[in-house]
């Protein structure tokens, strides 16, 4: 089973600033990752696949990157939205299909 | 506008069981896998099922396998998930998400609004 391992668990920023959120795979997951958003009392919704391709909707400030077990989500120019937990997904080698713990992003 | 309903949940006592629904709309379900997917509270995603565009391909977790039972009915554009022998630790809010057409490409897009289910005594 790959495990997903998130950092921070929790981050703290400010409004208009850019926020960078880690996420590694305990082996390599070639670019088959995932990023989703999930707010409190909702449902988690899919930012990011493939690692970097923003999925239908998702603003041009949210950008994925890396490959192999090393992977970023940046969310440039925080705006009050996106102050939510973010979890990143392998989908390489399954089953099982595995999510990272989560990262917080609260208002500093 | 894709939309995924889900139903079934509640209260239920340890060893008991419970069937979750997943109605589908504005999609064309046959096509496409679908899962299933718990949150226990306050806790991270957690993946429990996945069933392929024809039923050919099932998978379960190894925390449910033997207990739970995924099926899926692409007459009626509806997935279900059969849960027994609940225990505490079953306690979740389940969604249920569209996968891919291809099953081994599988993130999870959209999700339904969840339903949760409780398992005390």
């Amino acid at each position: 089973e790959i495990v997903m391992t998130q950092s921070p668990a929790t981050l703290s920023v400010s409004p208009g600033e850019t926020a960078t959120l880690s996420c590694r795979a305990s082996q390599s997951i070639n670019v088959n990752l995932a990023w989703y958003q999930q707010k409190p009392g909702q449902a988690p919704r899919l930012l990011i696949y493939g690692a970097s391709v923003r999925a239908t909707g998702i603003p041009a400030r949210f950008s994925g990157s890396g490959s192999g077990t090393e992977f970023t989500l940046t969310i440039s120019i925080l705006q009050s939205e996106d102050f939510a937990v973010y979890y990143c997904q392998q989908y390489n080698n399954w089953p099982p299909w595995t999510f990272g713990q989560g990262t917080k992003v609260e208002i500093k | 506008e894709v939309q995924l309903v889900e139903s079934g949940g509640g209260l239920v006592k340890p060893g008991g069981s419970l069937r979750l629904s997943c109605a589908g709309s504005g999609l064309t379900f046959s096509r496409y896998s679908m899962n299933w997917v718990r949150q226990a509270p306050g806790r991270g995603l957690e993946w429990v099922s996945s069933i392929s565009s024809n039923s050919s391909y099932i998978y379960y977790a190894d925390s449910v396998k033997g207990r739970f039972t995924v099926s899926r009915d692409n007459a009626k554009n509806s997935l279900y998930l059969q849960m027994s022998s609940l225990r505490a630790e079953d306690t979740a809010v389940y969604y249920c998400a569209r996968g891919r057409f291809n099953i081994e490409k599988n993130w999870f897009d959209p999700w339904g609004q969840g339903t949760l289910v409780t398992v005390s005594s």
